[in-house]
């Protein structure tokens, strides 16, 4: 069974950076592309990105070049985002979702950007 | 970037039909999926490339569309369905969602 275990919520300060995990299981991690979608409180839905985890290759939506940086370990079979120069806009829940066709999700997590 | 138009909201009773549209500003072809949310809960897929039934998702949902006319079925809807659905698509990049339609009861 696929699963897509993601980290706990975060609080970042203003300014500060956080990174988050996606930890996948049940098949290779290699053969698939992983995608980052943004949820913000009480809005839809926003993809940020994707990475091919076999090569470390990434492909970002233009709001979220220079916000977001996707990385991947295989060893860990291990998906991370990591957000840096916080702002109250980037209080969201973060969710990995893989392909293809986002049909797997992992279960979001809720970045709180506060002072 | 594609800009993909749902309906905010509709109110339904268990029992009946309901159709969500979602409109494409630009042709995705049939690359077009739906997936539904439940408050607190990650999204779920229900329909890919416009038509074909995810697995083990019951077959009172359905799609139909391709190019920019899109549309989703639920058919009878039963209470547990009442939850925010999305389109998606992946035809042209970057990939783009609609801003969701939420399945309200009457």
């Amino acid at each position: 069974e696929v699963q897509l275990q993601q980290s706990g919520p975060e609080v970042g300060r203003p300014g500060s950076s956080v990174k988050i995990s996606c930890k996948a299981s049940g098949y290779t991690f290699t053969d698939y592309v992983m995608n980052w979608v943004k949820q913000s409180p009480g809005q839809g839905l926003e993809w940020i990105g994707w990475i091919d985890p076999e090569y470390g290759s990434t492909d970002y939506a233009e709001k979220f070049k220079k916000k977001a940086t996707l990385t991947a370990d295989t060893s860990s079979s291990t998906a991370y985002i990591q957000l840096s120069s916080l702002t109250s806009e980037d209080t969201a829940t973060y969710f990995c979702a893989r392909s293809p066709l986002l049909g797997h999700w992992g279960q979001g997590v809720m970045v709180t950007v506060s002072s | 970037d594609t800009v993909l138009t749902q309906s905010p909201a509709l109110a339904v009773s268990p029992g009946e039909r309901v159709t969500i549209s979602c409109r494409a500003s630009e042709s995705v072809s049939t690359l077009m999926h739906w997936y539904q949310q439940k408050p607190g809960q990650q999204p779920k897929l229900l329909i890919y490339k416009a038509s074909n039934l995810a697995s083990g998702v019951p077959a009172r949902f359905s799609g139909s569309g391709s190019g920019t006319d899109f549309t989703f079925t639920i058919d009878p809807v039963e209470a547990d369905d009442i939850a925010t659905y999305y389109c998606h698509q992946s035809w042209n990049s970057p990939p783009t969602f609609g801003g969701g339609t939420k399945l309200e009861l009457k």
